[in-house]
């Protein structure tokens, strides 16, 4: 089965850092392309950026790119959010979620339960 | 950016009728669109994906159609288990876009 546990949210105060964590089990996690996506209270969905299994690939929603940097650890079954310069919008709740190949961005067969951002002051 | 964008906002219908959430994008995307279900207070669930081709284990009363700019998901007899808000999304090409979501209740 499937396991994809978020880590690392909280509260942060606007124009500081966070780091997020994803730990994956279940599958082979070096097989599969990965993604962060967020949804803000009450709101929708966001894709926020995703990860090719080797990291070769990497891409980012324009509402973050500059500021926020994902990579992964496949000896650790991990992947990560850093997020610097962070904002109040970018308050949410962040998923970590699978991909269905590995060198490609498509859709998101297998979700983490998230975990909350929220950035006040 | 390529936009998605999904009608109705909400929608309410009685248990057994046909429902049909629309969902357009600013400009082509071939059938590269899948559809999610939110049930309240869950994470999202893969229903359909290819615009047409049903996940694994989705009942059969869930059906996705259209390719190009408009595309559609179609509840075919409304349960209560259905109650949920379900959106598109794209992946054409990045940035991988969600429609607004449609939010589906019991009349």
């Amino acid at each position: 089965e499937v396991q994809l546990v978020e880590s690392g949210g909280g509260l942060v105060q606007p124009g500081r850092s966070l780091k997020l964590s994803c730990a994956a089990s279940g599958f082979t996690f070096d097989d599969y392309a990965m993604h962060w996506v967020r949804q803000t209270p009450g709101k929708g969905l966001e894709w926020v950026s995703g990860i090719s299994w080797n990291s070769g690939k990497k891409d980012y929603a324009d509402s973050v790119k500059g500021r926020f940097t994902i990579s992964r650890d496949n000896a650790k079954n991990s992947l990560y959010l850093q997020m610097t310069s962070l904002r109040t919008e970018d308050t949410a709740l962040y998923f970590c979620a699978k991909d269905t190949i590995s060198n490609w961005f498509r859709f998101f067969d297998s979700w983490g339960q998230g975990t909350r951002v929220t950035v006040s002051s | 950016d390529i936009q998605m964008t999904q009608s109705p906002s909400s929608l309410s219908a009685s248990v057994g009728d046909r429902v049909t959430i629309t969902c357009r994008a600013s400009q082509g995307i071939r059938n590269f669109l899948a559809w999610y279900q939110q049930k309240p207070g869950k994470v999202p669930k893969l229903l359909i994906y290819g615009a047409s081709t049903l996940q694994s284990g989705v009942p059969s009363r869930f059906s996705g159609s259209g390719s190009g700019t408009d595309f559609t998901l179609t509840i075919s007899s409304l349960q209560p288990e259905d109650v949920a808000t379900y959106y598109c999304q794209k992946y054409n090409s990045a940035p991988l876009t969600f429609g607004g979501g449609t939010k589906v209740e019991i009349k």
